[in-house]
């Protein structure tokens, strides 16, 4: 099946740094890849919209200059958390969609847990 | 639009017994619907997934969802629990097959000895 990576898994940084996550597809071409937010014991909250070649489209409250997207290739998309703050501190799941798959859905990463002090 | 209830945030189950986590969604077009299993600390896994052919559905694992319009509902079945199904799972609606799905809060099952 498809398979979606993520890099790092965990990472732990100090406030006020910047961190930069990498959400690839292996096996296949994704035009639109989805970040999504996991607070403990809770569900998933999209947070944006990621297209390749184009802007990505932020879910309402999420900040855009905060959760910066990049989507530069049709496998590799990257959030980078500008000045990270203890409340950025959660789980971060991307997923991607096969731009030729028939049947159409998401495949997601392993997550990356981030932790900031 | 859409939205995904899920009763029960936790659910516990003997092993070998009937799992048996609740779905309902609203949506105002025919819906794409999904199950997710999420392991600690892991992504989540796809484990069935409904998209307009038949209404019982059979995914990994020995799980299985039956959609049905009358009641709103996909809920996911097993027969008998194992010890290693005890996981965080998530009924996801999707109105365009691949994007804007909206998770539901999440049922943790337990299975105990």
């Amino acid at each position: 099946g498809a398979v979606v990576s993520q890099h790092p898994s965990r990472v732990i940084c100090k406030s006020g740094t910047s961190v930069k996550i990498e959400c690839r597809s292996l096996d296949f071409q994704a035009t639109t890849m989805f970040w999504y937010r996991q607070f403990p014991k809770q569900s998933l909250m999209l947070m944006a919209t990621s297209n390749e070649g184009s802007k990505a489209t932020y879910e309402q409250g999420v900040e855009k200059d905060k959760f910066l997207i990049n989507h530069a290739s049709l496998t590799l998309s990257t959030l980078t958390v500008t000045s990270a703050h203890p409340e950025d501190s959660s789980f971060y799941i991307c997923s991607a969609r096969d731009r030729l798959a028939v049947q159409e859905t998401q495949y997601f990463g392993p997550g990356t847990r981030l932790l900031v002090l | 639009a859409q939205s995904v209830t899920q009763l029960g945030s936790h659910v516990s189950v003997s092993e070998g017994a009937l799992v048996l986590l609740r779905c309902n969604y609203s949506s105002s077009v025919p819906p794409y619907l999904f199950w997710y299993v999420q392991y600690p600390n892991q992504g989540l896994q796809l484990l069935l997934k409904y998209t307009s052919a038949a209404t019982l559905v059979k995914g990994i694992n020995g799980f299985e969802a039956e959609f049905k319009k009358s009641e709103t509902s996909f809920h996911l079945t097993k027969p008998s629990a194992h010890m290693s199904d005890a996981a965080e799972y998530f009924c996801a609606v999707s109105e365009s097959g691949g994007q804007n799905f909206v998770f539901g809060p999440g049922t943790r099952l337990s299975v105990l000895p």
